[in-house]
């Protein structure tokens, strides 16, 4: 079955606790993305991958990282959580022909994320 | 910190209404605009998409209008029902670039 999977799906943490939310797809796609979703903010981009080695900050990149070294994988990982990251995370996946061209993006579940 | 103009924010209809929601981009050379659908505990889900070349396009009950001179388009749900009760969210490019930015999302409710 094609599908973005997401780990863990939920996850309570303190200040200052590293964290890694795992983000993987199955469908050899190029773009992924992560976004955070906060109520009456919509869904804001953290960071997107154009492809493997090949990364880029979003609207809200502060506080995070990323890493692609593999097509299918984008941890995103959060080296001293705050209570400002308490919120929604979705991965989303798509693939990309050339740079004017996109196409639908499939989403994870969300990662839902409580810092203390 | 620019967004996509997304409207109405929320939204409430009776069973069998008309549903309107409009999108404004500024990137016109983008070519792909698509309105995605979110039930809760859910991530969202593509809808219905348009390409540029056509001024609308329907799936089902789903009608996606374009506007390029208005630099707008809009999802219209006809006959609405409860089931169609989800968030619904725009995604287009801003400013220069070619990345989808989405829309704050608007909180549909349809009454029974």
């Amino acid at each position: 079955e094609a599908q973005v999977t997401q780990n863990p799906r939920y996850l309570i943490t303190v200040t200052g606790k590293k964290l890694t939310v795992t983000c993987s797809q199955n469908m050899n796609h190029e773009y992924m993305s992560w976004y955070r979703q906060d109520p009456g903010l919509g869904l804001r981009q953290i960071y997107y991958s154009m492809n493997v080695e090949v990364t880029d900050k979003g609207d809200v990149p502060e506080g995070y990282k990323v890493s692609r070294k593999e097509k299918r994988n984008f941890p995103l990982i959060l080296e001293s959580p705050s209570p400002n990251q308490t919120s929604l995370y979705f991965c989303a996946s798509s693939p990309r022909g050339s740079l004017r061209i996109y196409n639908e993006q499939f989403f994870g579940p969300g990662t839902r994320l409580t810092v203390l | 910190q620019q967004q996509v103009k997304q409207s109405p924010q929320s939204l409430i209809v009776q069973k069998g209404g008309i549903s309107i929601i409009n999108c404004a981009y500024e990137n016109t050379a983008f070519d792909y605009f698509p309105w995605y659908q979110q039930f809760p505990g859910k991530g969202p889900a593509l809808l219905i998409a348009i390409r540029p070349d056509v001024s609308e396009k329907k799936e089902g009950r789903f009608t996606i209008s374009f506007n390029k001179s208005a630099k707008q388009f809009s999802l219209h749900i006809m006959d609405s029902q409860p089931g169609d009760s989800a968030t619904y969210f725009c995604a287009a490019p801003i400013g220069g670039s070619y990345i989808p930015t989405f829309g704050r999302g608007t909180s549909l409710i349809v009454h029974p």
